[in-house]
């Protein structure tokens, strides 16, 4: 069974600093791994998505790496500011439609609490 | 972007009652929608892939007769919620991958999430 960790769980960092969030899964056989953004109380913002054949990613600020054989991803968000505060969450999609009887179904990790202090 | 509206935001009700929550794409055609479940400090948890014309395919642990799904077109899907008790307690959140066909198993898709439904029961 498909399992996603994210460490730490929560992190605060004063405003300016670069910092990495971590996720691990335990099946290399993902069709690909998404990063969200999820403010309180409100659904998910998709970040990134990195397909099971890349390595990374990377839209403004943030970069995703993908290292599959090893069942690791890292979000790296550069020079942060106080409005990326928010819990960040890791997913992956399956192949098969074993897990869960779904096919392409997203694992969600538990997120990682992010805040940045002015 | 494309839009995916969740409705209520909020529901407050009494032990007993059925709930029903409303998730629609707004700006794209959705074949297949998923229900999510989320509890304090803890991941999104799948209750169900709801495709449009046919029944909703549940997790393991997920009631079918308590937890009703409906697809009945290309934007809308619907979850009510029967006979709510304070356990069913939880944020429940839609989303829609786009696409227009029955084999969409395209997880290439962009997948769409709405914002969220908080439900409390009394």
């Amino acid at each position: 069974k498909q399992e996603v960790t994210q460490i730490p769980a929560a992190l605060s960092v004063p405003e300016g600093e670069n910092l990495v969030l971590n996720c691990s899964f335990t099946d290399s056989a993902i069709y690909n791994l998404q990063w969200f953004r999820q403010d309180p109380g409100k659904g998910l913002t998709s970040l990134l998505l990195i397909q099971s054949s890349q390595r990374e990613q990377t839209s403004g600020r943030l970069n995703a790496s993908l290292d599959k054989s090893s069942g690791r991803s890292t979000l790296y968000i550069a020079a942060s500011q106080p409005g990326d505060s928010a819990t960040y969450l890791c997913a992956v999609r399956q192949w098969g439609v074993n897990y869960g009887g779904s096919q392409g179904n997203l694992i969600f990790g538990k997120g990682t609490k992010l805040s940045v202090k002015p | 972007g494309a839009v995916v509206s969740q409705h209520p935001s909020w529901v407050i009700c009494k032990s007993g009652t059925s709930v029903k929550i409303e998730c629609r794409s707004l700006d794209f055609q959705a074949t297949t929608m998923f229900w999510y479940r989320q509890f304090p400090k803890q991941s999104l948890m799948l209750m169900a892939t709801s495709n449009e014309g046919s029944k909703a395919t549940y997790e393991q642990g997920v009631e079918k007769d308590k937890f009703l799904i409906n697809h009945a077109s290309l934007t809308l899907s619907t979850l009510t919620v029967t006979s709510a008790h304070p356990e069913d307690s939880s944020f429940y959140i839609c989303s829609a991958r786009e696409g227009s066909s029955y084999f969409s198993f395209d997880s290439n898709q962009p997948q769409h999430f709405g914002d969220g439904t908080r439900l409390s029961i009394l």
